[in-house]
């Protein structure tokens, strides 16, 4: 079975930093692109960062760039998603996500349960 | 960036209704659209790829269509446990953006 444990979550102080991890298993884990993905309180999806089963390649959005950095660990299967500078902006349930690969399209398979981090004084 | 506008924000229906969902893209993605079921609380759930094939283990009242720039979500005889809100997202390119969302609640 396939399972996706997101931690490191909490309240944070604008400015401050937090490292998110995710546990993977019941996948070979270093085979996947995997990405983070968050959702405002009430609010919609959002993409935030990709990276390949090498770390090859990695992706970020606009809103997060400069800031946070997406990392995993193959041997450990896990997924980290560092963040500093954190702003009110941020706060957010952040999902780890699974992709499936479909004629060179990623689409998102599996998700964990998601952290929720909320930034604020 | 590509940007995805979802409408109606909301529908209200009835059990056994068909509900009808669209999902534009701001510039044509081909085929490469997703659809997305959230519960409150929980993390969402794929239901269609490129853009209308079925994911493993989704009933077949749903179903989507589509390609280019306009594309359609439809539950053709809504049950209890629909009752949720659905997302598009475009894959064709970064960032991979999602539609705002459409509610469909309880008539």
């Amino acid at each position: 079975e396939v399972q996706l444990v997101e931690s490191g979550g909490g309240l944070v102080k604008p400015g401050g930093s937090l490292r998110l991890s995710c546990a993977v298993s019941g996948f070979t884990f270093s085979s996947y692109t995997m990405n983070w993905v968050r959702q405002a309180p009430g609010k919609g999806l959002e993409w935030v960062s990709s990276i390949s089963s090498s770390s090859s390649y990695i992706h970020y959005a606009d809103s997060v760039k400069g800031r946070f950095t997406i990392s995993r660990d193959n041997a450990k299967n896990s997924l980290y998603l560092q963040m500093n500078s954190l702003r009110a902006e941020d706060t957010s349930v952040y999902y780890c996500a699974r992709v499936r690969i479909i004629d060179s399209a990623p689409y998102f398979v599996y998700w964990g349960q998601g952290t929720l981090v909320t930034v604020s004084s | 960036d590509i940007q995805m506008t979802q409408s109606p924000s909301s529908v209200s229906a009835s059990v056994g209704d068909r509900v009808t969902i669209t999902c534009r893209a701001s510039q044509g993605i081909s085929s490469w659209l997703a659809w997305y079921q959230q519960k409150p609380g929980k993390a969402p759930k794929l239901l269609i790829y490129a853009a209308s094939s079925l994911q493993s283990g989704v009933p077949s009242r749903f179903s989507g269509s589509g390609s280019g720039t306009d594309f359609t979500l439809t539950i053709s005889s809504l049950q209890p446990e629909d009752f949720a809100t659905y997302y598009c997202q475009q894959a064709k390119s970064f960032p991979q953006t999602f539609g705002g969302g459409t509610k469909v609640e309880i008539k």
